[in-house]
């Protein structure tokens, strides 16, 4: 299973929405995770079963979608959330990854 | 405090072999699996295999690219997971994470991660 997210990069101001979608090559139900990673950490669980919010996670995140197209939303980005954003299948070895999304400060 | 700690990163030339450690601690170890991801410099995220628990056998699953070159173990008694990996390549290179899948769901998200320990394979 391959996982597509795009875009690559985005540039956007704090206080915006944000969204970033991830496509599987074929159907994944709701097998699918969000993580945030900031430089030189570790990646954090953001979002799993495509829209349950983790705990401590805050509520402007959200995920929603089905099957093969999902999307990451952050609603009134936050200077804490640039950084880089991870979709990944969660049901069938190897776990595949997309290739990530940047977010970055305009 | 929920926590993994990755031990054993370094310097490997190509075809040498390298033993990576996690500890793990604030939670019931016997009760979970534990994954190991990789990140190559600048990429994206790999994952690269899985310990099981001893109600699943102590059972592995590897990804294709390490399959038959690392062989990932556990000691429960010592609440640490193990990669050991032979015949390393300078694809290899990457920071190891441990990683424990998000208990109570059916799906292999994963909610606790190790800070990482660097493995640079180079001539």
């Amino acid at each position: 299973i391959q996982m597509t997210q795009s875009p690559s990069s985005v540039s956007a101001s704090v206080g915006e929405r944000v969204t970033i979608t991830c496509r599987a090559s074929q159907g994944i139900s709701n097998w699918l995770a969000w993580y945030q990673q900031k430089p030189g950490k570790a990646p954090k669980l953001l979002i799993y079963a495509a829209s349950r919010l983790q705990s401590d996670v805050p509520s402007r995140f959200s995920g929603s979608g089905s099957g093969t197209y999902f999307t990451l939303t952050i609603n009134s980005l936050q200077p804490e959330d640039f950084a880089t954003y991870y979709c990944q299948e969660a049901n069938t070895f190897p776990f595949t990854f997309g290739g990530g999304t940047k977010v970055e400060i305009k | 405090e929920v926590q993994l700690v990755e031990s054993g990163g370094g310097f490997v030339q190509p075809g040498g072999s390298l033993r990576l450690s996690c500890a793990a601690s604030g939670f019931t170890f016997t009760d979970h699996y534990i994954d190991w991801v990789r990140q190559a410099p600048g990429k994206g995220l790999q994952w690269v295999g899985r310990a099981r628990n001893k109600a699943n056998f102590y059972t592995t699953t590897y990804a294709a690219s390490v399959k038959d070159r690392f062989t990932i173990s556990r000691d429960d008694s010592k609440n640490s997971v193990y990669l050991q990996m032979n015949s390393l390549k300078t694809e290899d290179t990457a920071v190891y994470y441990c990683a424990r899948p998000i208990p109570d769901w059916g799906g292999d998200a994963f909610d606790v991660w190790g800070q990482g320990t660097a493995v640079t394979v180079s001539s």
